[in-house]
């Protein structure tokens, strides 16, 4: 039951390419996020969104850009990318309109630059 | 700002061990403690949480309980499973606009048969 599916589940790419990773969810939730993951430094925010005219930047922004297509994608590029932007990417999203606001995540992308 | 602190991993056991990840935090006011879950080549899912002191948050025979005086929320579970390896992440909700949690580092957990 894949709620929030990202494409690709896997990339490799060399220093300086442009890349797009890609999100989606049929939750019907308003609020959508992207984090990294590095080892030891567990989950960070890099830009979230709280519905399709709201882009706001997280801790950790430099050197990505994002895009609120509708209400259920939301699209996180490198414009030329770097080698310690290898990282897994994880897509999120939120309901406000609930008390634990609990946030549901995709399966990640693991993403290499060379 | 916020922040969480978790114990580093690797932590290795037998099955049917007891298990503790430490888990301490600082925030302003009253924070949302959870501890989210990640399997193997899979994203990070909800185990449980607390909405504030002394709630005690259970699922899947795990616990942690909201200890306001101690700034911690510590994982617990009785009788570890090779099912539960996994890496667990600490994380909580600050009094911040617009849900952004904040996690810790992570403990991967092993355990052997």
């Amino acid at each position: 039951d894949a709620d929030v599916t990202q494409t690709p589940r896997n990339r490799i790419t060399k220093t300086g390419k442009r890349i797009m990773l890609e999100c989606s969810q049929t939750k019907g939730h308003d609020r959508m996020y992207w984090y990294r993951q590095d080892p030891g430094l567990g989950l960070r925010l890099i830009y979230y969104s709280f519905d399709v005219k709201d882009i706001n930047k997280g801790e950790i922004s430099d050197g990505y850009s994002v895009s609120r297509q509708a209400q259920a994608k939301f699209s996180l590029s490198l414009e030329s990318a770097i080698p310690n932007q290898t990282a897994l990417y994880f897509c999120a999203t939120s309901d406000p309109g609930t008390k634990s606001n609990e946030q549901f995540f995709g399966p990640g992308t693991r993403l290499t630059v060379l | 700002g916020d922040s969480v602190t978790q114990m580093e991993g690797p932590v290795t056991l037998s099955e049917e061990a007891f298990l503790t990840i430490n888990c301490t935090y600082t925030a302003t006011g009253y924070p949302s403690l959870f501890w989210y879950v990640q399997y193997p080549g899979e994203g990070l899912q909800l185990l449980l949480k607390a909405t504030k002191a002394d709630d005690k948050g259970s699922n899947k025979g795990f616990e942690a309980t909201y200890r306001k005086e101690t700034t911690s929320f510590h994982l617990e579970k009785g009788s570890v499973q090779v099912s539960d390896s996994a890496v667990y992440f600490c994380a909580l909700l600050g009094m911040n606009a617009g849900n952004m949690l904040t996690f810790g580092g992570g403990t991967r957990l092993m355990v052997k048969p």
